[in-house]
């Protein structure tokens, strides 16, 4: 069975860090792109980097380009993320996917003071 | 960067009606195209994957097609069930902006 699980969210001051974690298994983790999705609440789906299978590529979206950096680490079968400078509007549920097939259940991330 | 357009946002139909909706791409993606459907708390659920193929256990009622820059989903009737948000997504990037199915 497939299982992709986020860790690592929390509550955090604007201009804090937080670094996701995925673990993943069932499935050749080494063989696949990798991606983080964030949903803010009541807004839309929303891709924010991802990741070749070997981590030779990454690619952002433009609203978190130099704050965050997406990374793999094939041997454990894991996905990170590390978030630095962390503003309000980055509020929300991380999933942790290979699409368009694998997802997680996502982990949250609230920025307030 | 490629943007991802769906229409409408916001789709209301009854039971038993047939549904499309559109997701245009602002360049060329091939056949990398999948929708989802989320109900709310939630994770997206994949219902098709590369244009039109139908994810196990999906309701055949669902379809996709398209080619290029150009693809639609259809609900062919309308079930209960079917009331949620839908995504289009080209494969690991970007999505569109969700198209809204109520109840009319």
């Amino acid at each position: 069975e497939v299982q992709l699980v986020e860790s690592g969210g929390g509550l955090v001051q604007p201009g804090g860090s937080l670094r996701l974690s995925c673990a993943a298994s069932g499935f050749t983790f080494s063989s696949y792109w990798m991606s983080w999705v964030r949903q803010a609440p009541g807004k839309g789906l929303e891709w924010v980097a991802n990741i070749k299978e070997d981590g030779s590529e990454k690619y952002y979206v433009d609203s978190v380009k130099g704050r965050f950096t997406i990374s793999r680490d094939n041997a454990k079968n894991s996905l990170y993320l590390q978030m630095n400078s962390l503003r309000a509007e980055d509020t929300a549920l991380y999933y942790c996917a290979s699409s368009p097939h694998y997802w997680g259940q996502g982990t949250l991330v609230i920025v307030s003071s | 960067d490629i943007q991802m357009t769906q229409s409408p946002s916001t789709l209301s139909a009854s039971v038993g009606d047939r549904v499309t909706i559109t997701c245009r791409a602002s360049q060329s993606i091939s056949s990398w195209l999948a929708w989802y459907q989320q109900k709310p708390g939630k994770a997206p659920k994949l219902l098709i994957y590369k244009v039109s193929s139908l994810e196990s256990g999906v309701p055949s009622r669902f379809s996709g097609s398209g080619s290029g820059t150009e693809f639609t989903l259809t609900i062919s009737s309308l079930q209960p069930d079917d009331f949620a948000t839908y995504y289009c997504q080209q494969y690991n990037t970007y999505f569109g902006q969700g198209t809204r199915l109520e109840i009319k």
